[in-house]
C-alpha cells in the first residue's frame, strides 16, 4: 500500500521568505508524484507532477519540487513566497493502481 | 466554464436520511473519481469510473454508499441512512486518459453536514 507523509501541518512565513514543504512517501515500486494546491475558496488544482525523467520538476507560479528516490521524498520549494501563495498544499503519490493517495496537507500563511 | 461541476455545493440533512450528489466531469474526460475530505485531512479516494464502468472502490465505501455513472458522462453518489460521521466534503475529479500520466481536475465539492 502507498502512503504519504507531510511533515509540516502549518507554516507561517513573511513575504519574500523561502519555502520548503516536506513530503515523504512509502511505496515499493515506480511512483508518480504530485503537489496540489487549494487557494481559499477555490478548487484543488495541480501545482506540479513528476512521472519520469528529470527529478527536478518545475510547476506553476514559480514552484518546483525535487524527487529524491533514495530518500523517498518529493519536497516542494519556492525561493520567494508571496502573500498570494497563502493556501493549503497537498502532496500525493500514485503507484501501480494510478489512484493517488494524498497527504493530510500543509496550511501555508504568508504575511505581507 | 468547462471545468468539473458538482451539485449541490452544500447539503444539510438529518441523520438517517438519504442524500444524492451529482458530478459533471469535463466533457471529453472518460475517468471520474470520487473522494471524501474531512477537516485537516487530504482527500481520501472512494471510487472511480472509466466511462460507465466502476473499476475500483475503496473499503471506505460502505454498503450505504453507491455511485453510478450510467452513460459515462455525469455521475451520482448516493449515501443512504446518513450518519454524523458522513459529514465531510465530497469531491469529484475527472481525467482524460488512461494511466497515471493524466492530471485529475477537481470540482468545487459538495459539503455534507449530517445533524
Amino acid at each position: 500500500a502507498q502512503s504519504v507523509s507531510q511533515h509540516n501541518h502549518h507554516v507561517i512565513l513573511s513575504e519574500a521568505a523561502s519555502l520548503e514543504l516536506g513530503c515523504n512517501y512509502s511505496y515499493g515500486g515506480t511512483v508518480n508524484l504530485f503537489w496540489y494546491v487549494q487557494y481559499p475558496g477555490q478548487h484543488l488544482q495541480l501545482l506540479l507532477k513528476y512521472f519520469s525523467g528529470d527529478p527536478l520538476v518545475k510547476g506553476i507560479k514559480g514552484f518546483e519540487a525535487e524527487f529524491i528516490k533514495s530518500k523517498f521524498s518529493f519536497n516542494l520549494r519556492k525561493p520567494s513566497v508571496q502573500w498570494s501563495d497563502t493556501a493549503e498544499y497537498f502532496c500525493a503519490v500514485a503507484g501501480g493502481s494510478y489512484i493517488p493517495t494524498f497527504g493530510r496537507g500543509t496550511s501555508l500563511i504568508v504575511h505581507p | 466554464d468547462t471545468g468539473v461541476s458538482q451539485d449541490p455545493r452544500h447539503k444539510i440533512t438529518k441523520r438517517g436520511q438519504n442524500v444524492t450528489f451529482r458530478c459533471d466531469p469535463i466533457s471529453e474526460h472518460n475517468r471520474l473519481y470520487w473522494y471524501r475530505q474531512t477537516l485537516g485531512q487530504g482527500p481520501e479516494f472512494l471510487t472511480y469510473f472509466q466511462n460507465e464502468a466502476q473499476l475500483e472502490k475503496s473499503r471506505l465505501l460502505s454498503d450505504r454508499f453507491s455511485a453510478e455513472r450510467p452513460k459515462g458522462s455525469f455521475s451520482t453518489l448516493e449515501i443512504q441512512r446518513t450518519e454524523q460521521g458522513d459529514s465531510a466534503m465530497y469531491l469529484c475529479a475527472s481525467s482524460g486518459r488512461q494511466g497515471s500520466t493524466d492530471t485529475q481536475y477537481f470540482g468545487p465539492g459538495t459539503r455534507l453536514t449530517v445533524l
